[in-house]
């Protein structure tokens, strides 16, 4: 696609359940990246994905957080056991080795 | 790892004057320092980056300035107009070794 793509634009989710966020990069890029934006607040940093090498998982905030990546294209963002806490937009990028982000829309999720 | 601070929160500018916005970072081994503009419930653009090698851009009515040694770069924007209005991320990064770390936001708002 054109740009990077993000499903759902919006989840509302039961607290205790749990909900995949999914990422479709621009093609070719082989960098990954999700962010979390609280609303008014600035951009968290969860998970870092480059080519084949190892995830920098530094920033997930919990074990109640994963993600994964399917090469260099697809990447999925779960969240077990859904707090109030969560609610947040969840923003992905992706970008060529060393080069500009692209933002997706962003998940928005609210977590009742 | 890498910290980015940003200040001030909030600018608030008559249309035509200059806006500055700040940021400071702490980790020596960073060397890209982008800028991005996020208008309200939109995803976040790039507008100018700089990198390490370099001490100053200028991209029309955008400028940015990078002092290594003091670990801080600074976001300028002259002539301010009323679509200027927005909030602006700085970060700051290793590019290909890790993500990038973003500043709070600074949300300007410009009078016309």
């Amino acid at each position: 696609g054109a740009g990077v793509s993000q499903s759902p634009s919006n989840k509302v989710t039961e607290k205790g359940k749990d909900v995949e966020l999914r990422c479709d990069p621009i093609s070719g890029h082989t960098a990954l990246y999700w962010y979390r934006q609280r609303l008014g607040q600035g951009l968290e940093f969860l998970i870092y994905f480059q080519g084949n090498s190892a995830p920098d998982k530094s920033g997930l905030p919990s074990d109640r957080f994963s993600a994964e990546r399917t090469g260099e294209s697809v990447s999925t963002l779960t969240i077990q056991r859904t707090q109030q806490e969560d609610s947040a937009v969840y923003l992905c990028a992706s970008s060529l080795f060393a080069g500009e982000l692209f933002f997706g829309e962003g998940s928005r999720l609210t977590v009742l | 790892g890498e910290n980015v601070e940003q200040h001030p929160s909030t600018l608030s500018v008559q249309e035509g004057d200059s806006a500055v916005i700040k940021c400071t970072y702490s980790d020596s081994a960073s060397n890209y320092f982008p800028w991005y503009k996020q208008e309200l419930g939109k995803r976040p653009q790039l507008i100018i980056d700089i990198r390490s090698n370099v001490g100053e851009k200028k991209d029309q009515r955008i400028a940015v300035t990078l002092n290594k040694t003091a670990k801080h770069f600074s976001l300028h924007i002259t002539e301010t107009q009323p679509e200027d209005s927005a909030v602006y991320f700085c970060a700051a990064g290793d590019t290909g070794r890790r993500a990038l770390t973003f500043g709070s936001g600074t949300r300007l708002q410009v009078q016309p």
